[in-house]
């Protein structure tokens, strides 16, 4: 596509319910990212995938979340249990290039996740 | 670890000031610098880069210079504009970290006014 896809734009869910988030990156870039826009907390890093495959997890804040991706394209975080701190903006960006270098990463426009 | 820290805001202008946003970083590598733009309703989107020392990136009328001695990349625009009114981020991506993850700073809301 034109741009990085993102779906649902909102989201609101009851406490303890399970939400899934999906990115859909553009066409070719084979690199994949999750962020994670809290009010206070800034920009931060969740999970990196390059191909199918994901060799940086490190951000997920806790086993609650999870994410795939398949057929080196769309990606679906999903986050089980979710609790009213996770409420926050999941943004997903995709890269061309990956590597040493300078990385630059096409974001999309959001899923705003409101946990009551 | 690594980490940027830029100029708290919010920062409120009138038409036709000069702006700038500071920003610095802490790197165990030799990073790449970027800034990143967030408009209204609008997903991030990247203003200019810089990827080794002294390098001056340009894009819109804005300008940062890649400072390796001070660890900085402040953000100016010699005279700003409504549009210009968005939310924006210093970010860095350190190859000994892994290029592919960008670490951001907290974002610095800017408001011009008419």
């Amino acid at each position: 596509g034109a741009g990085v896809s993102q779906s649902p734009s909102n989201k609101v869910t009851e406490k303890g319910k399970d939400v899934e988030l999906r990115c859909d990156p553009i066409s070719g870039h084979t690199a994949l990212y999750w962020y994670r826009q809290s009010l206070g907390q800034g920009l931060e890093f969740l999970i990196y995938f390059q191909g199918n495959s994901a060799p940086d997890k490190s951000g997920l804040p806790s086993d609650r979340f999870s994410a795939e991706r398949t057929g080196g394209s769309v990606s679906t975080l999903t986050i089980q249990r979710t609790q009213q701190e996770d409420s926050a903006v999941y943004l997903c960006a995709s890269s061309l290039r990956w590597g040493r270098g300078a990385n630059v990463l096409t974001f999309g426009a959001g899923s705003r996740l409101t946990v009551l | 670890g690594d980490s940027v820290t830029q100029m708290e805001g919010p920062v409120t202008l009138s038409e036709e000031a000069f702006l700038t946003i500071n920003c610095t970083y802490t790197a165990t590598g030799y990073p790449s610098l970027f800034w990143y733009v967030q408009y209204p309703g609008e997903g991030l989107q990247l203003l200019l880069k810089a990827t080794k020392a002294d390098d001056k990136g340009s894009n819109k009328g804005f300008e940062a210079t890649y400072r390796k001695e001070t660890t900085s990349f402040h953000l100016e625009k010699g005279s700003v504009q409504v549009s210009d009114s968005a939310v924006y981020f210093c970010a860095l991506s350190d190859p000994l970290q892994g290029a592919q993850k960008l670490v951001f700073g907290q974002g610095t809301r800017l408001t011009i006014n008419p």
